[in-house]
């Protein structure tokens, strides 16, 4: 299995663009999840979904930041307008069974904007 | 307040020596307790898993102890390898199932040097 699938691996935008990041989750995996990470805060859930579903976006931390699963194999997180405090690396992980079990990263995307 | 901080910040050790990092938690209900690494530029892998009733688990050259009624958990590395130069991430879950959290440390960054 190659793992979770994320691209860009980079991202450089300018401040006020739309920016969509990209997740492939492990086959046969159910739980899908998004995260971020900066220096300051470390490691944040923003969403999470099972079975294609949101269960909790309360990490989501303003209507700048949407994220969907239109199916078992892909999910997309944008952020629209983008401002440079949204500057971190985004992480998708996925799991089998449950928010509490092992899960698998991603290798993340680095978002810069500028 | 449901927190994990994790000792030292930082730690530089010369190869071939061996090390400990740190994990106090005050999460409940506690479910488990695992150790991520985090190369740099990568998403973290999970190095151990540990539930209520393990005190001890080993993975290779990495040992990771658990006492629950201190709540404390440590990861030993044994016979240090310049490979081994990375953040090392203590999160614990809280509660169970479906509707568990997961609660992260900041990290500890641990450079090796020749």
């Amino acid at each position: 299995d190659a793992g979770v699938i994320q691209s860009p691996r980079h991202e450089v935008t300018e401040m006020g663009q739309e920016v969509t990041l990209r997740c492939k989750p492990i086959s046969g995996h159910d739980y899908l999840f998004w995260y971020r990470q900066t220096m300051m805060r470390g490691l944040e859930l923003l969403i999470y979904f099972n079975n294609n579903v949101p269960i909790d976006d309360s990490g989501m931390p303003e209507d700048r930041f949407s994220a969907k699963m239109p199916n078992a194999s892909f999910s997309t997180l944008k952020i629209q307008p983008s401002e440079p405090r949204d500057s971190a690396v985004y992480f998708c992980a996925s799991s089998l069974g449950g928010r509490s079990y092992g899960y698998t990263f991603g290798s993340g995307t680095r978002l810069t904007v500028v | 307040k449901n927190q994990v901080e994790q000792s030292p910040q930082s730690l530089i050790i010369l190869e071939g020596k061996n090390c400990t990092l740190q994990c106090n938690y005050t999460v409940s209900p506690f479910s488990n307790l695992r150790w991520y690494k985090q190369d740099t530029g990568r998403g973290p892998v999970s190095l151990t898993i540990m539930t209520f009733s393990e005190n001890t688990k080993s993975n290779g050259r990495y040992t990771a102890t658990l006492d629950a009624d201190t709540k404390q958990s440590s990861l030993h590395i044994t016979a240090s390898q310049l490979s081994d130069s990375a953040s090392y991430i203590c999160v614990v879950s809280q509660g169970s199932g479906n509707t568990g959290k997961l609660i992260f440390g900041q990290g500890t960054t641990l450079q090796v040097k020749p």
